[in-house]
């Protein structure tokens, strides 16, 4: 089946410090992907919709500037949080449509720990 | 804005009993999906629901859609401890986006 492939799961960083995760999807062509946040007891909150050779676009309240997302492929996706602070520790997950399929498959997901 | 409501957000149950988990949403959407997270873990796909009236059923749960009432049920089944996770319901809309309920946190007991 159609396969995302997160890393790293976990990451601990110093405040200030920026840090990248990738997310690949493996046996499809992913042109569009979505990479969600989730903190501790809570739902997943939507960040932004990255497309293929586009700019992504951002939730409200998201701040692009913080939030790097670059989708340079169709099988690679990034997000890099930039000059993380305590407060970007969260859980984050990534997600790609199947394509023809209707259904989305998610990536396992990245513990960012900023200390 | 688009909402998407689960209620309850915790539920303890008994091993053997039966119970349904609602999924409200604020906006037309006719696909709508629910998943489950273990502690820790990503999200996995439990159904995909497509139509007005769709019910899908894959061991003891079983999901169903009425899109005109907007509302979607996860119904368990003789609870058995395994079930034992957070639930939540996403709701597609404008496209490819789509939005996640606010999850609803299942414990089994003996």
């Amino acid at each position: 089946g159609a396969v995302v492939s997160q890393h790293p799961s976990r990451v601990i960083c110093k405040s200030g410090t920026s840090v990248k995760i990738e997310c690949r999807s493996l046996d499809f062509q992913a042109t569009t992907m979505f990479w969600y946040r989730q903190f501790p007891k809570q739902s997943l909150m939507l960040m932004a919709t990255s497309n293929e050779g586009s700019k992504a676009t951002y939730e409200q309240g998201v701040e692009k500037d913080k939030f790097l997302i670059n989708h340079a492929s169709l099988t690679l996706s990034t997000l890099t949080v930039t000059s993380a602070h305590p407060e970007d520790s969260s859980f984050y997950i990534c997600s790609a449509s199947i394509p023809g399929s209707g259904k989305y498959t998610f990536g396992s997901g990245t513990r960012l720990t900023v200390v | 804005e688009l909402k998407v409501e689960q209620n309850p957000l915790f539920l303890s149950m008994q091993e053997g009993k039966n119970y349904t988990i609602y999924c409200n949403y604020s906006t037309t959407s006719d696909r709508l999906y629910w998943y489950r997270q273990d502690p820790g873990k990503s999200l996995e796909s439990l159904f995909v629901l497509l139509s007005n009236g769709a019910v899908k059923q894959e061991g003891r749960l079983m999901a169903s859609l009425d899109t005109k009432a907007r509302l979607s049920t996860l119904h368990i089944t003789a609870a058995v401890h395994d079930l034992s996770a957070t639930y939540f319901c996403a709701v597609s809309y404008t496209g490819n986006q789509f939005y996640f309920g606010t999850g609803t946190s299942l414990t089994v007991i003996p």
